[in-house]
């Protein structure tokens, strides 16, 4: 079974940083691309970045271009997102998703409030 | 960067109604097109990828369509349980991004 799980999220100051993690198990994560996707507080769905099976090819929203880092560690079947000069719209649920079984995981909360 | 305007915001049926919900790219995106279904405090989970392969598990009613810049997805006999919000996505070039929404409500 795929799962993925993120963790890190929580509450951050503006222009603070956050870690996100997303740990997958249930298929072979080194083969995969993957993306991270954001939610705002009743709001739609807004793509926020992809990687490459072996990471050389990343791609960010323009949004968060300049502030945020994907990564990944295929040795520890982990997904990373380094969020930093953290803003308050920055603010919503944060998923990451499998491609191309397009399987996400429940999401970890960022808020950012001073 | 691909725009996808998704139609109607909203709509209210009634359970055996058929509805179809409708996805406009700004370009050609091929077959690169997903639908997600959204319920309330859940991740979204995918009904329909490349447009118009049903995602294993999801009920046959449901059916997606189109090529190039314009998509449907069709639930042909509405359930209770389809009463949700689904999204459209262009995975076709990056930023891969997402329909406004469409909220099937209870008629």
């Amino acid at each position: 079974e795929v799962l993925l799980v993120e963790s890190g999220g929580g509450l951050a100051q503006p222009g603070g940083s956050l870690r996100l993690s997303c740990t997958a198990s249930g298929f072979s994560f080194s083969l995969y691309w993957m993306h991270w996707v954001r939610q705002a507080p009743g709001k739609g769905l807004e793509w926020v970045s992809r990687i490459k099976e072996g990471g050389s090819d990343i791609s960010y929203a323009e949004s968060v271009k300049g502030r945020f880092i994907i990564s990944r560690d295929n040795a520890k079947n982990t997904l990373y997102l380094q969020m930093n000069s953290l803003r308050v719209d920055d603010t919503g649920i944060y998923y990451c998703v499998n491609a191309p079984t397009w399987m996400w995981g429940q999401g970890t909360q960022v808020t950012v409030s001073s | 960067d691909v725009q996808m305007t998704q139609s109607p915001s909203s709509l209210s049926a009634s359970v055996g109604d058929r509805v179809t919900i409708t996805c406009r790219a700004s370009q050609n995106i091929r077959e690169y097109l997903n639908w997600y279904q959204q319920k309330p405090g859940k991740a979204p989970k995918v009904v329909i990828y490349g447009a118009s392969n049903l995602q294993s598990g999801v009920p046959s009613r449901f059916s997606g369509s189109g090529y190039g810049t314009d998509f449907a997805l069709t639930i042909s006999s509405l359930q209770p349980d389809d009463f949700a919000t689904y999204f459209c996505q262009q995975i076709y070039t990056p930023p891969c991004t997402f329909g406004q929404g469409t909220t099937v409500e209870i008629k």
